[in-house]
């Protein structure tokens, strides 16, 4: 099983501040790689697909870089609704998908 | 618009087997073009991929649960299904049921999810 390492665990973030979260995969992954987002209650919302392609009606604060093994997701300008939990997820492996453990992005 | 819709006793006793069912509007399950599958996510915990299924039937399960799961299509009502049986403390969750893009013999990461049903195992 490719195993999916997000850090850190919690990033505290001004509003209006940048954002930086990775994601490292146990093995190389190509650019078969997703971001979500989700909030309290909700459904993971997905954000990037193909590594660093956004998904339909995402904002262009987000972004997506990375392949093989490393992987970053940035929020370039964090807005209120940003602050949620973020997921990474390797679809290289296909059907075995995995999701890496998330990141919480709080306010500071 | 696409949307699925999971349902399913919310309660379920231990050792017994969990039944749920996502019901899909706004899209076929027939389509070649995509797959369904699975998530939960336990109490303040994070996401684990359950399984997937395509329309021709085929499945995949996660091997630490392939034992218990079961994933099927009933093309007729537009629904696809989960069951896991033994169930234990530990598969108390949100379970999700999620579409993605199929394409190339790969699939992508799901675009489209239930809102999710919170299935408690207790006696």
């Amino acid at each position: 099983e490719i195993v999916m390492t997000q850090s850190p665990a919690t990033l505290s973030v001004s509003p209006g501040e940048r954002a930086t979260l990775s994601c490292r995969a146990s093995q190389s992954v190509s650019s078969n790689l997703g971001w979500y987002q989700q909030k309290p209650g909700q459904a993971p919302r997905l954000l990037i697909y193909g590594a660093s392609t956004r998904a339909t009606g995402i904002p262009a604060r987000f972004s997506g870089s990375g392949s093989g093994t490393e992987f970053t997701l940035t929020i370039s300008s964090l807005q209120s609704e940003d602050f949620a939990v973020y997921y990474c997820q390797q679809y290289n492996n296909w059907p075995e998908l995995t999701f890496g453990g998330g990141t919480k992005v709080e306010i500071k | 618009q696409l949307q699925l819709q999971e349902s399913g006793p919310g309660l379920v006793k231990p050792s017994e087997t969990l039944s749920l069912t996502c019901t899909v509007s706004g899209g076929s399950i027939s389509s070649r073009s995509y797959y369904w599958g699975w998530i939960r996510q336990p109490p303040g915990k994070g996401l684990e991929w359950i399984g997937s299924i395509y329309y021709s039937g085929s499945t995949y399960y996660k091997p630490s649960l392939k034992s218990r799961v079961t994933i099927s299509v009933d093309t007729s009502k537009n629904q696809f299904s989960l069951k896991l049986s033994s169930v234990t403390a530990a598969d108390t969750a949100v379970y999700y049921c999620a579409r993605g893009y199929y394409y190339d013999s790969r699939g992508y990461s799901p675009g489209e999810w239930g809102q999710g049903t919170l299935v408690t195992v207790s006696s």
